[in-house]
């Protein structure tokens, strides 16, 4: 059964900072991993969905990385800002989620404090 | 306004009583999905319908029910089997491999 792992569970960062969040997943066989973001008493926002054949996703100052082999993502975030103050989840589909079958394992979550 | 609309936002229910919660979306997406979230946990999957008049249970589906007769339309029923209804719900809806979310529904039951 697939896992995810979140670490840290909360970040705390000065403005500008420019900072990594994690995720590891524990089965390899993964074809995609997508990066929500969540700001408090609201619903997901998709920030980046990377497929299994990329290494990178880039959009603005985010950037999202995968290491399939290595069973991790990383989100890096540049010149943080105190909008980005959020929690960050990763997800991905089991291994056995493919056609009319397919659902999203989730993370538990980041959540980042960006201080002004 | 397009995309995904839940309501209500906040709902109130006391212990023993039915209640439904509404997912629409006009987005033209064919998956649609239900998720809880508790404080401290992640998403956990509730049900999740591929295709009209289709649905499939995912990882806590005991005390939920759904249908889905419309489309645009797919409404998760907590019944009173559910033993902690009171948590967060989100409703979700698919194309390609990307998911999106609508605002969700907090639900508190006493």
């Amino acid at each position: 059964k697939q896992e995810v792992t979140q670490i840290p569970a909360a970040l705390s960062v000065p403005e500008g900072e420019n900072l990594v969040l994690n995720c590891s997943f524990t089965d390899s066989a993964i074809y995609n991993l997508q990066w929500f973001r969540q700001d408090p008493g609201k619903g997901l926002t998709s920030l980046l969905l990377i497929q299994s054949s990329q290494r990178e996703q880039t959009s603005g100052r985010l950037n999202a990385s995968l290491d399939k082999s290595s069973g991790r993502s990383t989100l890096y975030i540049a010149a943080s800002q105190p909008g980005d103050s959020a929690t960050y989840l990763c997800a991905v589909p089991p291994s056995d989620s493919g056609g009319s079958n397919y659902k999203l394992t989730f993370g538990k979550g980041t959540l980042l404090t960006v201080n002004p | 306004d397009g995309g995904i609309t839940q309501s209500p936002k906040y709902l109130f229910r006391k212990e023993g009583q039915n209640v439904t919660l509404s997912c629409e979306q006009n987005l033209n997406h064919d998956a649609m999905y239900w998720y809880r979230q508790d404080p401290g946990q992640g998403l956990r999957l509730i049900y999740y319908s591929q295709i009209v008049n289709d649905f499939q249970k995912g990882d806590i589906a005991e005390g939920y029910s759904v249908s889905r007769e419309k489309k645009e339309s797919f409404p998760l029923t907590v019944t009173s089997a559910q033993k902690n209804p009171t948590a967060f719900y989100l409703c979700a809806t698919r194309t390609g491999y990307e998911q999106y979310f609508g605002p969700g529904t907090r639900l508190t039951v006493t």
